[in-house]
C-alpha cells in the first residue's frame, strides 16, 4: 500500500507565486490534515478535514487554502507565497472510530523554500 | 495554554546502551498520548498510543509509560541500534478524533558505534 503520498518532495518558489501541494491517501481515512514543521518548533496544524466537503482551520491557517472534494485527496494551496512560508509540510491521515484512539499516518513531507 | 515539553533536547549514546526520553504535558482535556519516531527527511511514524488508563505500552525495544496524575510520560529504548538515531516526538491529543494534536519539539537521539 502506498499510504500517504505527497508531491512534490521539494519546491522553490518566488515571493508572490502560488502553488498547490498535493496529498493523497489510499486507506479510505476520513480525517486528513496538513502540518508545517519549522526548526526548533513542534509540528503545527494548518488545516484539517473530517470528511469530503468538510474542512476547518488549525493553528496557523493564514495564507493557505484547502478543499476536500474526495476522500482520497486533500490539496494545500498557497495563494501568494511569502518567505515566512518556507518550511517542511506534512500531510497526515487517520480514521475515527468511537471509543478508539487511532494512529495518524504521515506522508514523506514537502520541503518548500520561498525566495 | 496547552503545551508538551520534552527533555533532553538531544542525546548521544553508544550502540547497545539503553536510554529514556521524557515528556511533560499540560493539555486539557486529555484523550491520549503518542510517541512518534521521525527519521531525518522523513515523516513521523507512530510508535505507541496510550489512553489515560494505560500505564505502559511496548513496541519491540520501545516501551512507553504514562502517569496521567503527574502528566508525565517516558519512552525507554532498550539495547539501542544505529537505526534508532532519529527525532522522537511526544504528542498529546485533546480529543479522541485526533483533530487536536499538540506536538512536542522532539528529542534528537544519536546512536554511535
Amino acid at each position: 500500500n502506498a499510504g500517504v503520498t505527497q508531491t512534490p518532495k521539494f519546491q522553490v518558489l518566488k515571493t508572490g507565486q502560488s502553488m498547490t501541494l498535493q496529498c493523497a491517501q489510499d486507506m479510505n481515512h476520513e480525517y486528513m490534515s496538513w502540518y508545517r514543521q519549522d526548526p526548533g518548533m513542534g509540528l503545527r496544524l494548518i488545516h484539517y478535514s473530517v470528511g469530503a466537503g468538510i474542512t476547518d482551520q488549525g493553528e496557523v491557517p493564514n495564507g493557505y487554502n484547502v478543499s476536500r472534494s474526495t476522500t482520497e485527496d486533500f490539496p494545500l494551496r498557497l495563494l501568494s507565497a511569502a518567505p515566512s512560508q518556507t518550511s517542511v509540510y506534512f500531510c497526515a491521515s487517520s480514521y475515527y472510530r468511537t471509543g478508539r484512539s487511532t494512529e495518524a499516518f504521515f506522508g514523506q513531507g514537502t520541503r518548500l523554500t520561498v525566495v | 495554554k496547552n503545551q508538551v515539553e520534552q527533555s533532553p533536547q538531544s542525546l548521544i549514546i553508544l550502540e547497545g546502551k539503553n536510554c529514556t526520553l521524557q515528556c511533560n504535558y499540560t493539555v486539557s482535556p486529555f484523550s491520549n498520548l503518542r510517541w512518534y519516531k521521525q527519521d531525518t527527511g522523513r515523516g513521523p511514524v507512530s510508535l505507541t498510543i496510550m489512553t489515560f488508563s494505560e500505564n505502559t505500552k511496548s513496541n519491540g525495544r520501545y516501551t512507553a509509560t504514562l502517569d496521567a496524575d503527574t502528566k508525565q510520560s517516558s519512552l525507554h529504548i532498550t539495547a539501542s541500534q544505529l537505526s534508532d538515531s532519529a527525532s522522537y516526538i511526544c504528542v498529546v491529543s485533546a480529543n479522541q478524533a485526533g483533530t487536536a494534536l499538540i506536538f512536542g519539539k522532539g528529542t534528537t537521539l544519536s546512536v554511535s558505534s
